[in-house]
């Protein structure tokens, strides 16, 4: 089966500018997390969706902000981009959650210039 | 809040060694563990978990995993490293409907 795909790959944005990151999970997945992925930071959790509910929030500003649709696709968004921001970002599915085993995609590698 | 260390930021092993990587967690009751890989490029592949029951975990490539609950400890081992494992290694915890992931382990292989 389709793994979970992330698109787009690669993306360039400028510092004030926003973006959309899309996440297809793996067919019958209902779960679906967000991760940051940053040299100085590592892996830091963003949100996790659950059938449309947002049911966990890492600590991340505002800015920040996902949902997830009824086919268990998943959006996040990032509003008023920082240099900062600047890395990649991962996005897992699963049947019920992080206690079961996640599968990730391939990333989408945010650069702010 | 639980946490994942991973005390060891790189390895440098020779091909056909053995390798074991450490992890503790600090979380009041047992929680999900597991150990993740990262090749370049790439997104991460679960290698193996665990929830409860035998210590010694088997998992995938020939990984095993013991989890020591007096140590708060989840160490990972291979008897003998292929070239293909060389890639960045992390240990989680999950807890709340998210995995909080250690720092990582990168793992060098050497001819």
């Amino acid at each position: 089966k389709a793994g979970v795909t992330q698109t787009p790959r690669y993306l360039i944005k400028t510092r004030g500018q926003q973006v959309t990151l899309s996440c297809s999970p793996i067919s019958g997945h209902r779960s679906v997390s967000w991760y940051q992925q940053t040299p100085g930071q590592g892996l830091q959790f963003l949100f996790e969706y659950f059938s449309e509910t947002q049911r966990n929030k890492g600590n991340f500003p505002g800015r920040f902000s996902g949902r997830q649709f009824s086919n268990s696709r998943s959006e996040m968004n990032v509003s008023t981009l920082e240099l900062g921001d600047s890395a990649l970002y991962l996005c897992a599915s699963s049947l019920s959650g992080a206690e079961d085993e996640q599968f990730f995609g391939p990333g989408t590698r945010l650069t702010v210039l | 809040a639980q946490s994942v260390t991973q005390p060891d930021i790189h390895i440098t092993v020779s091909e056909g060694a053995s390798l074991e990587l450490r992890c503790n967690y600090s979380y009041g009751a047992t929680p999900y563990l597991f150990w993740y890989v990262q090749s370049p490029g790439q997104g991460l592949q679960l290698l193996l978990k665990y929830f409860s029951g035998d210590t010694l975990v088997q998992g995938i490539k020939g990984f095993e995993a013991e989890f020591k609950r007096s140590q708060s400890s989840f160490n990972l081992r291979k008897p003998s490293v292929h070239w293909s494992d060389a890639a960045e290694y992390f240990c989680a915890v999950a807890v709340g409907y998210k995995l909080s992931f250690g720092a990582g382990t990168t793992v060098t292989v050497r001819a």
